[in-house]
């Protein structure tokens, strides 16, 4: 069964802070996925990482993959409270039939402070 | 950019009735996932569709069952509703199939559905 971990669950922070939330996960796969989620909204896609050792950035934040040690991270620059929301990573279950459905991990929740 | 988009927003039932939730997927896209969200949980994968054929089966009870149509549409038919059926449901679609997957998968706004 393949299991998603992330942490840390909860995190308040002040902004222009830095932080790194981390996601591993239990089966060989290439393909990680951040999202994020306000409250009561839909997951907003942030980044598709598909390859060992991609990197990928936008304004403040920015995630990678190592498939070797089955670990991602997603990178918080200089805080700001619009950052603040729920951040899920998942990981594809890989059946090979292209449809394969996401699994996630528990989120974190996130709190920026001024 | 047109979206996912989920029909009926807000759903309240009574146990042991049925419901159906309904997905159009972005344009061009031919690929569908049902996800179910409780609350203060993370998302869990129930079913996915691709050209009309189920794909991918994830955690959906017997007592759901869903289908995509000809115009890629999909419906998330779910029957004898417990109150445990309350939740968030995302459809989420893609595009290209297995042979050339996008992978990326584009979340509607969800169904709340309350069982009372």
């Amino acid at each position: 069964e393949l299991k998603v971990e992330q942490n840390p669950l909860f995190l308040s922070m002040q902004e222009g802070k830095n932080y790194t939330i981390y996601c591993n996960y239990s089966t060989t796969s290439d393909r990680l996925y951040w999202y994020r989620q306000d409250p009561g909204k839909s997951l907003e896609s942030l980044f598709v990482l598909l390859s060992n050792g991609a990197v990928k950035q936008e304004g403040r934040l920015m995630a990678s993959l190592d498939t070797k040690a089955r670990l991602s991270t997603l990178h918080i620059t200089a805080a700001v409270h619009d950052l603040s929301a729920t951040y899920f990573c998942a990981v594809d279950m890989y059946s090979g039939g292209g449809a394969d459905g996401l699994t996630f991990g528990k989120g974190t929740h996130l709190i920026i402070q001024p | 950019a047109a979206g996912v988009i989920q029909s009926p927003r807000h759903l309240i039932k009574e146990k042991r009735e049925t419901a159906t939730l309904k997905c159009y997927p972005i344009p061009r896209h031919d690929t569908v996932y049902w996800y179910q969200q409780g609350p203060g949980q993370d998302p869990q994968f129930l079913i996915s569709f691709y050209e009309k054929m189920q794909s991918d089966k994830g955690s959906i009870p017997d007592r759901f069952s869903a289908q995509q149509f000809s115009d890629y549409h999909s419906e998330l038919n779910m029957s004898s509703l417990e109150l445990g059926d309350s939740a968030l449901y995302f459809c989420a679609s893609s595009s290209g199939g297995p042979r050339f997957p996008s992978y990326e998968q584009y979340f509607g706004p969800g169904t709340r559905l309350t069982v009372t």
